[in-house]
């Protein structure tokens, strides 16, 4: 199947500090890329959903000033999450679409360990 | 919103076959998947089912489909140590929403 790379597997970083996530589709072109946040022993909660060269569309809830997304070309978005306080820490996972659209499966990143200390 | 529920433990002995439930209430989704997650890491889909088919096999694993009641099912044969993960049901074609996930044991 298609290969998702996503970047770094794990960060710690220090309270009021912002760090960047990284999403690459290898071997396919992403039109379309989903960042989700998985809590311990609970399911994936799509965060927001970007489409290239487009704004991102966020869910219910999710702050866009604190968690940034840019999807500026078919193999790469970035998650930066800005001034991280100890409730981000959380597992990140993205997953990528290529260009055949709606249902089509979509392939996931390894995830992100997030840790703020 | 769009919901999937499946329950979050289940322990089968080794050797024996293991069902994992799920329901969802998106009835437009093109198509319902099963993903598996291993101990701190990524999603690896194991399969997914086109909602117009009832079943779909794939070697040890077999994904029944009963549109009328939203009801999927994994069905896992002869069960691995390996199997033991977490088990996610997904719906959805633009976006897809995921089940709790299901804690699956193999017992010895």
């Amino acid at each position: 199947g298609a290969v998702v790379s996503q970047h770094p597997s794990r960060v710690i970083c220090k309270s009021g500090t912002s760090v960047k996530i990284e999403c690459r589709s290898l071997d396919f072109q992403a039109t379309t890329m989903f960042w989700y946040r998985q809590f311990p022993k609970q399911s994936l909660m799509l965060m927001a959903t970007s489409n290239e060269g487009s704004k991102a569309t966020y869910e219910q809830g999710v702050e866009k000033d604190k968690f940034l997304i840019n999807h500026a070309s078919l193999t790469l978005s970035t998650l930066t999450v800005t001034s991280a306080h100890p409730e981000d820490s959380s597992f990140y996972i993205c997953s990528a679409r290529g260009r055949q659209g709606r249902g089509t499966e979509a392939f996931f990143g390894q995830g992100t360990r997030l840790t703020v200390v | 919103g769009e919901d999937v529920e499946q329950s979050l433990f289940l322990s089968v002995r080794e050797g024996d076959s293991s069902v994992i439930n799920c329901t969802y209430t998106d009835s437009s989704s093109t198509y319902l998947y099963w993903y598996k997650q291993e101990p701190g890491a990524g999603l690896q889909l194991l399969t997914y089912i086109f909602s117009n088919m009832d079943m779909k096999q794939d070697q040890r694993l077999t994904v029944l489909l009963n549109k009328k009641d939203k009801h999927l099912s994994l069905r896992i044969a002869d069960t691995q140590t390996g199997d033991s993960a977490i088990y996610f049901c997904a719906s959805g074609d633009d976006k897809i929403i995921f089940g709790k996930g299901t804690r699956l044991h193999i017992l010895p």
